[in-house]
């Protein structure tokens, strides 16, 4: 069965670096998304991206927050300038897109993200 | 206010009995879907079963049953024969017509499936 890819599992990065978080949606599927979860919290939305293109973002996805389709497999979520409180369980996610609010969202395993 | 509140941090089950995980909502479109997910300890997230705004019948997956009350808003998820296999935390999710396409996820329930 497909599923959504993500890597790495883990990542430890000095604040004030660059991380890039790597993930590979189900291949036939159109958009794509990110969300985040810090530790006992629940799952906050980030991004959407559809077509090349954000279609949707949360305030949370700030200046420092970048998404980018670099080849046909790949999406991937940079943080620029890291802080301690990125310190989160990333999630990707794909759906297909045809279904409008019955479409379901198929999530990564997750990137679990520290910031020292 | 809340689009998805799970009143339920922590819930116990026996073994082989059936529980139920709340789950409410708040929403003024009429189109709508509600989805649930779970959570193991290993931390990804799992799609279970999903209920639309217009469906007339109660979705269900194996063990898994909604029990969609849309006049009360509520979405409660039916874990029927419970396995150990079942501890994880369960999250309720909402994604409504109008306001994109993002989830909106309540703060989950602790599910412990006891032997």
């Amino acid at each position: 069965e497909p599923e959504v890819t993500q890597t790495p599992s883990h990542q430890v990065t000095q604040m004030g670096q660059e991380v890039i978080l790597r993930c590979v949606p189900i291949s036939n599927h159109l958009y794509f998304y990110w969300y985040r979860q810090i530790l006992g919290q629940k799952v906050e939305f980030l991004v959407s991206f559809y077509n090349n293109e954000i279609s949707e973002k949360s305030e949370i996805f700030d200046d420092q927050f970048s998404v980018e389709r670099p080849d046909g497999s790949n999406f991937t979520l940079k943080i620029r300038s890291t802080k301690l409180e990125d310190s989160a369980m990333y999630f990707c996610a794909s759906s297909d897109g045809d279904r409008g609010f019955g479409e379901t969202q198929y999530f990564g395993p997750g990137t679990r993200l520290l910031v020292l | 206010a809340q689009k998805i509140t799970q009143t339920q941090p922590g819930m116990f089950v026996q073994e082989k009995e059936a529980v139920t995980l709340d789950c409410t909502y708040d929403t003024s479109d009429p189109s709508y879907g509600l989805f649930w997910y779970k959570q193991p300890s290993s931390g990804e997230m799992i799609f279970l079963i999903y209920q639309g705004s217009y469906d007339q019948q109660n979705a269900t997956e194996g063990r898994y049953s909604l029990n969609f009350q849309k006049a009360r808003k509520s979405a409660n998820l039916v874990i029927s024969a419970s396995q150990l296999g079942d501890s994880a935390m369960y999250f309720c999710a909402m994604r409504e017509e109008n306001t994109g396409n993002q989830f909106y996820f309540g703060t989950g329930t602790s599910l412990t499936v006891i032997p």
